[in-house]
């Protein structure tokens, strides 16, 4: 599996926006960047994937680089609820997801 | 319905004994999995089901020992575990499995203590 470099760690202040990056040099032609977060005490959870052109659902947005090689998570205005571990994986045509160790958003009020 | 449900939420068994965790979706997805997260660390991909059947294990000890009976359900059964097997154990469901867009669904988890 491709690997995915994140910083262990973030801070951001309520309601201000949140970029999460992510490196992936090693990515493939057909690897598509998904990122979940985890919330205390809960299982993952969905929030964006992309290929190559930028995304942007109610959650968030993903910013892709055009050489692919890095990737940013984009929280427009982080709340409290944002505060999770979020995870960027590389997924190709195989069903397993690979979790790297993710980065820990502190929200401060 | 889009919640993949665990049960129980907790569970603390002894090195002896014999117990299951269950897992179900009625999302019709097809693919299946079981994770393992210990404190503070990611979830660790332990078997993956696909069609019902077997398609991944990642060389997970025999005491642990995954059956799914129908596309819904999925169980995890445990016999004889060590304590090091303490952790969070996270079931997910996807549509597919093998396709670059499928997303996972995530179960809440059972917390699994071995004494």
């Amino acid at each position: 599996d491709a690997k995915t470099t994140q910083p262990n760690s973030m801070e951001s202040n309520e309601e201000e926006p949140v970029h999460l990056p992510c490196n992936h040099s090693t990515i493939s032609g057909t690897d598509y960047i998904h990122w979940y977060r985890q919330l205390p005490s809960q299982g993952p959870e969905y929030v964006i994937h992309g290929l190559t052109s930028n995304v942007n659902n109610r959650m968030a947005s993903l910013a892709i680089a055009e050489d692919r090689k890095s990737s940013t998570l984009i929280l427009h205005r982080a709340t409290l609820r944002d505060a999770a571990v979020y995870y960027c994986i590389l997924k190709g045509g195989a069903n397993n997801l690979f979790f790297g160790t993710g980065t820990r958003l502190t929200v401060i009020p | 319905d889009t919640e993949v449900t665990q049960t129980p939420k907790h569970l603390v068994m002894g090195m002896t004994n014999k117990k299951s965790l269950k897992c179900e979706q009625h999302m019709g997805h097809r693919a299946m999995y079981w994770y393992k997260q210990k404190a503070k660390k990611p979830p660790e991909l332990m078997f993956v089901y696909s069609y019902e059947k077997l398609s991944i294990n990642e060389s997970v000890p025999s005491r642990f020992s995954p059956e799914c009976p129908n596309s819904s359900l999925l169980n995890l059964h445990l016999h004889a575990l060590q304590p090091e097997d303490s952790a969070l154990y996270l079931c997910a469901s996807s549509p597919q499995g093998r396709s670059s867009t499928d997303t996972q669904y995530f179960g809440p988890g059972t917390r699994l203590t071995v004494l």
